[in-house]
């Protein structure tokens, strides 16, 4: 059974850099196709893709964000990291990791998702 | 990547079917048969309804049905149930290896 749960401060300051932990259990980020990834949702607003990262370490970013975003794995610790710099109010949100494989591009299992407030 | 477009809402009454559409170009929902949906009730993270435009993960009711034509990939619901009330979210692969998702639709049972 594949779980995630997200980690991370619930406050950051404007022009800070956000870090956020996805720890996972069910599977191993070593094995050949599988693939994670983060999504965003700010308040009473749409699903907001960011960024994946796949078991070969390849990575890709959502093109508006793609200055500020870096994601990372782990695989020894069952983790994946996403930093966001600079951040902004506007980047106040519920962020999720979700677990999906190469073969079928869907997010098969979410996280609970972690609430950040951006705000001085 | 600019998001695949959603109508904001749909309502019906329980029983009744209703279609979600979303329309999307030839670089995400029309080039590729990695179209999902997924349905997210409030305060809860989503969850998958469909996914390769027309596929069903065990579990999910058969009431959930999907397809595509062109650019444009649709939901549809049957026998409406009050639980079905949620938001729904399409989802497609890209030609730039990313995820787009769709603006999201608000599904009111009467």
């Amino acid at each position: 059974q594949v779980t995630l749960r997200e980690s991370g401060p619930a406050l950051v300051k404007p022009t800070q850099t956000l870090t956020l932990t996805c720890t996972f259990s069910g599977f191993s980020l070593s094995h050949s196709g599988m693939c994670m990834s983060w999504i965003r949702q700010p308040p009473g607003k749409a699903l907001e893709w960011l960024a994946r990262i796949d078991w070969d370490d390849d990575k890709y970013y959502s093109t508006s964000l793609k200055s500020r975003l870096t994601i990372s794995k782990d695989a020894s610790k069952n983790q994946v990291v996403l930093t966001m710099t600079n951040m902004d109010p506007v980047d106040t949100a519920t962020y999720y990791c979700a677990w999906f494989t190469s073969d079928y591009y869907y997010m098969r299992v979410w996280g609970k998702g972690t609430t950040v407030t951006v705000s001085s | 990547q600019s998001a695949p477009t959603q109508p904001a809402s749909v309502s019906g009454s329980p029983g009744q079917s209703i279609t979600i559409s979303c329309t999307g170009t030839s670089s995400d929902v029309g080039g590729y048969k990695y179209v999902s949906w997924y349905q997210q009730h409030p305060g809860k993270a989503p969850k998958v309804m469909i996914y390769d435009v027309s596929n069903r993960p065990s579990g999910v009711s058969d009431r959930f049905s999907g397809s595509k034509s062109g650019n444009t990939a649709s939901l549809t619901i049957s026998g409406l149930q009050a639980e079905d009330e949620a938001d729904y979210y399409c989802s497609s692969y890209t030609s730039s290896s990313t995820m787009v998702f769709g603006g999201g639709t608000k599904l009111t049972v009467l």
